[in-house]
């Protein structure tokens, strides 16, 4: 089981906003930066959010992030077909020994 | 632009031991704050950190793995190493290299993936 959880799915028509949770603890999210990352079908994972709430240049404002308290979510607003895809959130764990960790992954379906 | 490439064996026996190299440009792993890590995903699963090495040589590991894997680095060839001891074949999995942003735990760059088949 993935420290950091995540709905299995979500799914909506074009144009669209989805949501994206992510609920993790004090040790994690509650205490570190949180990261998204989108990976399309058969691709390696993309970088689309960091420091919390951050877009590397590239990635359409049509992706935010927030956080509050041990949770975070992943907002998609005018969603697009090529949007389908997994997203995974991640971030350090200040556990016993300190590990990256990533959440259990969200196939965002575009109906 | 970064670019990281995976290579290896793409089939390795239960119990043999995994090495896998990542071979990097435009960056150096002995500039201030660059790290690279290891990551991988079993086919239909969600992914999974590994290890992560830093420019001064420290090096990060999952609890979980943490007694089987070490990764090193060889920065005058640009790569970086991830052995895996006593494969298993739940450990079948595409592993993907990253470059992580310096000073900050995001990885922004990722290898293509190698797919690696656990089975005699």
């Amino acid at each position: 089981q993935s420290v950091l959880t995540q709905p299995p799915s979500a799914s909506g028509t074009p144009g669209q906003r989805v949501t994206i949770s992510c609920s993790g603890s004090r040790a994690n999210i509650g205490s570190n930066s949180v990261y998204w990352y989108q990976q399309l079908p058969g691709t390696a994972p993309k970088l689309l959010i960091y420091a919390d709430d951050q877009r590397p240049s590239g990635v359409p404002d049509r992706f935010s992030a927030s956080k509050s308290g041990t949770s975070a979510s992943l907002a998609i607003s005018g969603l697009r077909s090529e949007d389908e895809a997994d997203y995974y959130c991640a971030a350090w764990d200040d556990g016993l020994t300190a590990s990256y960790v990533f959440g259990s992954g969200t196939k965002v379906t575009v109906l | 632009q970064i670019t990281l490439k995976e290579s290896g064996p793409t089939l390795v026996k239960p119990t043999q031991t995994l090495t896998l190299t990542c071979t990097f440009s435009k960056f150096s792993l002995s500039t201030s704050g660059v790290g690279v890590g290891w990551i991988r995903q079993p086919p239909g699963k969600a992914l999974e950190w590994l290890a992560l090495i830093y420019w001064d040589d420290d090096q990060r590991y999952s609890p979980s793995l943490k007694s089987r894997l070490t990764i090193t680095k060889d920065t005058s060839k640009n790569q970086v190493v991830l052995r895996m001891t006593n494969m298993n074949p739940v450990d079948t999995a595409t592993y993907f290299c990253a470059h992580r942003i310096p000073y900050n735990d995001a990885f922004d760059v990722w290898g293509q993936g190698i797919m690696v088949t656990v089975s005699s």
